[in-house]
């Protein structure tokens, strides 16, 4: 599984974008890459995936440059109920889509 | 997106006993869950995979005779705490993937909190 490194914590105001970027060096081919969200005594809930170049939904962007060594996960306008753990995952399409949570990045967002 | 479910939401026992957590997909079916564990402020960390119809598989460092687990059908998993203890209370989260959704995403229950007297 590949190893994901993001940072510890962000801080971040009412109303603005929050990119959170994510190394993953040791990405396969075959490996996509997922955010997910965690609110305290919750189980994650799905953000966002990609495999390359931009994936954007209602709630996110993913960007992914082409060696796909580092994914940043885009968060516009965030409000202070986006206050949460981000994590991001590496998970191969083979062996039964196991997943290895980092650390996990603590965004808070202030009023 | 697809939806996990978990049961019970919460459980207190007492030293010595076992819980049963039960995970089920709800409107998808899946021969795969995964079950994992979370201490306070600390992330995730996968337990096992369950395998419908066969035995699950256990990471590194995990009991399979302590933490039973069944996958009786496609969508409902359990996990057995056996002769429970303090040190096993914890954050309990299961996850599933949508066979037929065509995406590689996982869904995860709500998750069950585990309290040992």
């Amino acid at each position: 599984l590949a190893k994901t490194t993001q940072p510890i914590s962000m801080d971040s105001y009412e109303g603005q974008e929050v990119n959170i970027t994510c190394s993953h060096n040791n990405i396969a081919t075959n490996d996509y890459i997922t955010w997910y969200q965690q609110f305290p005594s919750q189980g994650p809930r799905f953000i966002i995936q990609g495999y390359k170049t931009k994936v954007t939904n209602e709630v996110a962007s993913l960007f992914i440059p082409a060696d796909r060594k580092s994914s940043t996960l885009s968060l516009p306008r965030v409000s202070l109920s986006d206050t949460a753990v981000y994590y991001c995952l590496v998970a191969l399409s083979s062996n039964d889509y196991k997943l290895s949570f980092g650390a996990g990045t603590t965004v808070t967002v202030r009023a | 997106g697809a939806v996990v479910s978990q049961h019970p939401s919460w459980v207190i026992c007492k030293s010595g006993t076992s819980v049963k957590i039960e995970c089920r997909s709800l409107d998808f079916q899946a021969t795969t869950m995964f079950w994992y564990r979370q201490f306070p402020k600390q992330s995730l960390m996968l337990m096992a995979t369950s395998n419908e119809g066969s035995k699950a598989t256990y990471e590194q460092g995990v009991e399979k005779d302590k933490f039973l687990i069944n996958h009786a059908s496609l969508t409902l998993s359990t996990l057995t705490v056996t002769s429970a203890h303090p040190e096993d209370s914890s954050f309990y989260i299961c996850s599933a993937r949508d066979l037929a959704g065509g995406g590689n995403e996982q869904f995860f229950g709500p998750g069950t909190r585990l309290t040992v007297l």
